[in-house]
């Protein structure tokens, strides 16, 4: 298995619609990220997690909202979803920031119709 | 602020040629800088690290050397492959205390048999 998964892999919703990105751990990191992937502007920070009590908005962090159920489980919520909000969606994991760099799960494609 | 810049891409090598892709970096006190790997389809990979002026990362016959005097970071290797074909993208991490991944936007490399 994987050491971050993400579910689902690949996701078309229609505008309006709430969905939920879903994120789990074996790495037994504290921190944990979402980044959304678009072309030619690299990856921007949506959410991240110190731990299960801190949460931080990033830089895009409009539209979007978190949970962090438990130390392994980080989860990304559109609300009311929107065309511009298509995107591919990464979360990481980091042991402590550094050194250390991330570890990345394999990402979800969303398409908002 | 923080900030790395990747040259752009496409970048374009026939098989063997010698690769480098630069990373210039701005950033506050000494940040730990990393080059990442995106394989089509899949999240990203880290690829090397460094952690403090002069260190040199390596890994599977890409090299960099972290440059305080010239503040970059660019990514090397002798002979590509075609396996080599993907993503790369150069980041650094603040050592301010705080979250600060800041990754670049990218630089697709393709290798033409």
């Amino acid at each position: 298995d994987a050491d971050v998964t993400q579910t689902p892999r690949n996701r078309i919703t229609k505008t309006g619609k709430r969905i939920m990105l879903e994120c789990s751990q074996t790495k037994g990191h504290d921190r944990m990220y979402w980044y959304r992937q678009d072309p030619g502007l690299g990856l921007r920070l949506i959410y991240y997690s110190f731990d299960v009590k801190d949460i931080n908005k990033g830089e895009i962090s409009d539209g979007y909202s978190v949970s962090r159920q438990a130390q392994a489980k980080f989860s990304l919520s559109l609300e009311s979803a929107i065309p511009n909000q298509t995107a591919l969606y990464f979360c990481a994991t980091s042991a402590k920031v550094g050194g250390y760099g991330y570890t990345f799960g394999s990402g979800t494609r969303l398409t908002v119709v | 602020g923080n900030s790395v810049t990747q040259m752009e891409g496409p970048v374009t090598l026939s098989e063997e040629a010698f690769l480098t892709i630069n990373c210039t970096y701005t950033a506050t006190g000494y940040p730990s800088l990393f080059w990442y790997v995106q394989y089509p389809g899949e999240g990203l990979q880290l690829l090397l690290k460094a952690t403090k002026a002069d260190d040199k990362g390596s890994n599977k016959g890409f090299e960099a050397t972290y440059r305080k005097e010239t503040t970059s970071f660019h990514l090397e290797k002798g002979s590509v492959q075609v396996s080599d074909s993907a993503v790369y993208f150069c980041a650094l991490s603040s050592t301010s205390g705080t979250y600060k991944y800041i990754f670049g936007t990218g630089t697709r490399l393709k290798v033409l048999a």
